[in-house]
C-alpha cells in the first residue's frame, strides 16, 4: 500500500515565524511532489511543485525535497495569519496515480 | 483561462432525486477527475477520465454515473443518493499523466436529504 504521511497537527505558529511542514511516502519510484493549500469549506490549491532533490523557492514558500530519505517539506516564512490553513501533501506515485497525504492543520497566531 | 468552473456551487437533494453535477475546463488538459472529500479527511478519488475515456472508476457505487461528453466537460450523474453521500465533489483536471499537478474547481457542496 503505497502512503503518504503528514502529521494531522492543528501545528500552531507565531505571526512572523517560519512555518514548517513534513510529509514522508513510501514510493520509491514518486516522481512529482506537489503542496496544496485548502481552506476550510474550499477546493485545494496547489501552491507549490517540486520534481528532483533540493529546494525550489517561490515567494515565502520553500518546498525541500530528499529522495534518499523519502520526504518532502514546505517551509513558509514570515507567517501570516492568512496562511492559516490545511496543508495537504501529494506525491505522484510510480502508476500516475496521486497519493494524498491526510494534511497538516496550520495556525498562524497574530 | 486557468479555471476548472463547476456548478452548481450548493446542491440539496432528496434520496429519489436525480441529478447532477457539471465541471468544465478550458485548459486543454486532457484528463479530468471527480474527488469526494469529507470533512477533516483528504480528497478521496472516485474516477479518472483520460482523453474521454473512463480510465478509473475507484469502486464507486452505481448511484454516481460519470460522463464525459467532450475534453472540456465532465459530467457527474447522481440518483438515489444516502445521506452518507453528502460531502465535498470536487472536479480536477490535468495534462495526462498529470507530472505538474492538478487544477481543482471550487466544488459542489451536496447534501443529501
Amino acid at each position: 500500500q503505497k502512503e503518504v504521511e503528514q502529521n494531522s497537527g492543528p501545528l500552531s505558529v507565531p505571526e512572523g515565524a517560519i512555518a514548517s511542514l513534513n510529509c514522508t511516502y513510501s514510493d520509491r519510484g514518486s516522481q512529482s511532489f506537489f503542496w496544496y493549500r485548502q481552506y476550510s469549506g474550499k477546493s485545494p490549491e496547489l501552491i507549490m511543485s517540486i520534481y528532483s532533490n533540493g529546494d525550489k523557492e517561490d515567494g515565502r514558500f520553500t518546498a525541500q525535497l530528499n529522495k534518499a530519505s523519502q520526504y518532502v517539506s514546505l517551509l513558509i516564512r514570515d507567517s501570516q495569519p492568512s496562511d492559516s490553513a490545511t496543508y495537504l501533501c501529494a506525491v505522484l506515485g510510480s502508476n500516475y496515480q496521486l497519493i494524498w497525504g491526510a494534511g497538516t492543520k496550520l495556525i498562524i497566531k497574530p | 483561462d486557468t479555471e476548472v468552473t463547476q456548478t452548481p456551487k450548493h446542491l440539496v437533494m432528496g434520496m429519489t432525486n436525480k441529478k447532477s453535477l457539471k465541471c468544465e475546463q478550458h485548459m486543454g488538459h486532457r484528463a479530468m477527475y471527480w474527488y469526494k472529500q469529507k470533512a477533516k479527511k483528504p480528497p478521496e478519488l472516485m474516477f479518472v477520465y483520460s482523453y474521454e475515456k473512463l480510465s478509473i472508476n475507484e469502486s464507486v457505487p452505481s448511484r454516481f454515473s460519470p460522463e464525459c461528453p467532450n475534453s472540456s466537460l465532465l459530467n457527474l450523474h447522481l440518483h438515489a443518493l444516502q445521506p452518507e453521500d453528502s460531502a465535498l465533489y470536487l472536479c480536477a483536471s490535468s495534462q495526462v499523466g498529470p507530472i505538474y499537478g492538478y487544477t481543482f474547481g471550487s466544488g459542489t457542496r451536496l447534501t443529501v436529504v
